[in-house]
């Protein structure tokens, strides 16, 4: 059974850059059958996709947020990781981490999500 | 990018009656879209891939239609644990998008 892991701090300085860290265990973002991403979502609002990393090494990005945006991934300790620059207060959101299968018919879609981690972005 | 439109926002209905959602993208996504719940304090959960699949372990209650821009996800008879928000997603084109969820709560 893949269980992800979200971590990092849950609070965040306007103007400041927000670092997130996923570990998944149960499986491996070497894997060539699925994407690792990161979705988020803002208190009582809608869900937005920030990115996905695939385990050749590309990495697709929501272009809205892609000027800000940077994530990586460390196959060694079978972590994701995000880093979102210049924070604002629209950037509070809950972030998951998110595993979505490469191929078939459920190509794309989100089989299994982190339980999420609350980051406030405040002074 | 696509956008996908969830109507209503908010469905207020009874135990064990009939509900039917909406999902309207603003271009064709062919049958690539899928359906999950999400009930508060927990991440969402994958219910209908590919338009019409249901995932593994969900409820025959739930079956979901559509193709191109119009999909439906319907619930027949509303068990207690179905009032949840439903959101729908696009993998059709990226960026991947979600509508803005559909809030089914208890008359």
């Amino acid at each position: 059974q893949v269980h992800l892991q979200e971590s990092g701090p849950g609070l965040v300085k306007p103007s400041e850059t927000l670092s997130l860290t996923c570990t998944v265990s149960g499986g491996s973002i070497s894997s060539p059958s699925y994407y690792w991403g990161w979705i988020r979502q803002p208190p009582g609002k809608g869900l937005e996709w920030i990115g996905s990393f695939y385990y050749e090494g590309s990495i697709y990005y929501n272009p809205s947020l892609n000027s800000r945006v940077t994530i990586s991934a460390d196959t060694s300790k079978n972590q994701l990781s995000l880093k979102l620059w210049s924070v604002i207060a629209a950037d509070t959101a809950m972030y998951y981490c998110a595993r979505l299968p490469y191929g078939g018919q459920s190509h794309n879609y989100v089989d299994y999500w982190g339980q999420g981690t609350l980051v406030t972005v405040s002074s | 990018e696509i956008v996908l439109t969830q109507s209503p926002a908010t469905l207020s209905l009874s135990p064990g009656e009939r509900a039917t959602l909406s999902c309207r993208a603003s271009q064709s996504v062919d049958i690539y879209l899928a359906w999950y719940q999400q009930k508060p304090g927990q991440a969402p959960r994958l219910l209908i891939y590919g338009a019409s699949n249901r995932a593994t372990g969900v409820p025959a209650r739930f079956s979901g239609s559509g193709s191109g821009t119009d999909f439906t996800l319907t619930i027949n008879s509303l068990e207690p644990e179905d009032f949840a928000v439903y959101h729908c997603q696009q993998r059709s084109h990226w960026p991947l998008t979600f509508g803005g969820g559909t809030k089914v709560e208890i008359k």
